[in-house]
């Protein structure tokens, strides 16, 4: 049971726009900065959010992310089948003195 | 981005201790966050510890009993070392470099430590 809690799943077509919510709680999200990570089988992580909304350079502008309170949400519009992965959201937990991980939330392109 | 090189011993049987290495060759080691993270199989990415910018460590409290992180600066490698291994460490472990916290923008290739008897 992860401490940051995603959908198993969501999909979408091309060219649409699909968003994934990652909830915590106060000593999470609500105090901290929110990371996203997109996961391809067979690779590394790759960051793609972080500072609740910043996007490191090559990471293309349909990638947008926000926080509010205890939630955090990953917007990608344009959606292209490449960007079919797992995405992760991640923060700094202050009661667990540690970073915690959601339980990813997997991206299919129809 | 810059590239890191891991390596370790990929089979172990239960309560030998996991000993993995990351190394980066462009000379930046000092200064950044050096983190490990694991993903079992068919499951999520798990946060293991980290060495901060200033040296300090921190670890995922539910590992920190078995978990020892440190570095050698002058070697430019990152240690990794995980005692009493169990069925439950099998996981594909990845090491990160990043310039603040959780802003991992550099990873190694990633390797499969399996724990089996």
């Amino acid at each position: 049971q992860s401490v940051l809690t995603q959908a198993p799943s969501a999909s979408g077509t091309p060219g649409q726009r699909v968003t994934i919510s990652c909830s915590g709680s106060r000593s999470n999200i609500g105090s901290n900065f929110v990371y996203w990570y997109q996961h391809l089988p067979g690779t590394a992580p790759k960051l793609l959010i972080y500072r609740n909304s910043q996007r490191p350079s090559g990471v293309p502008d349909r990638f947008s992310a926000s926080k509010s309170g205890t939630s955090a949400s990953l917007a990608i519009s344009g959606l292209r089948s490449e960007d079919e992965a797992d995405y992760y959201c991640a923060a700094w937990d202050d009661s667990l003195s540690g970073v915690v991980f959601g339980g990813g939330t997997k991206l299919t392109v129809l | 981005q810059v590239q890191l090189q891991q390596w370790g011993a990929g089979l172990l049987k239960p309560s030998e201790t996991l000993s993995l290495t990351c190394a980066v060759y462009d000379g930046s080691f000092s200064g950044y966050f050096w983190d490990w993270i694991r993903q079992p199989p068919g499951k999520g990415l798990e946060w293991i510890g980290e060495v901060n910018h200033s040296g300090g460590t921190s670890y995922n409290p539910s590992l920190k009993s078995r978990v020892t992180i440190s570095v050698d600066a002058s070697k430019n490698q990152l240690s990794l070392k995980v005692r009493s291994v169990t069925a439950a460490d099998t996981a594909v472990y990845y090491c990160a470099r990043g310039w603040q916290q959780l802003v991992l923008s550099s990873w190694g290739q990633g390797t499969l430590v399996t724990v089996s008897s």
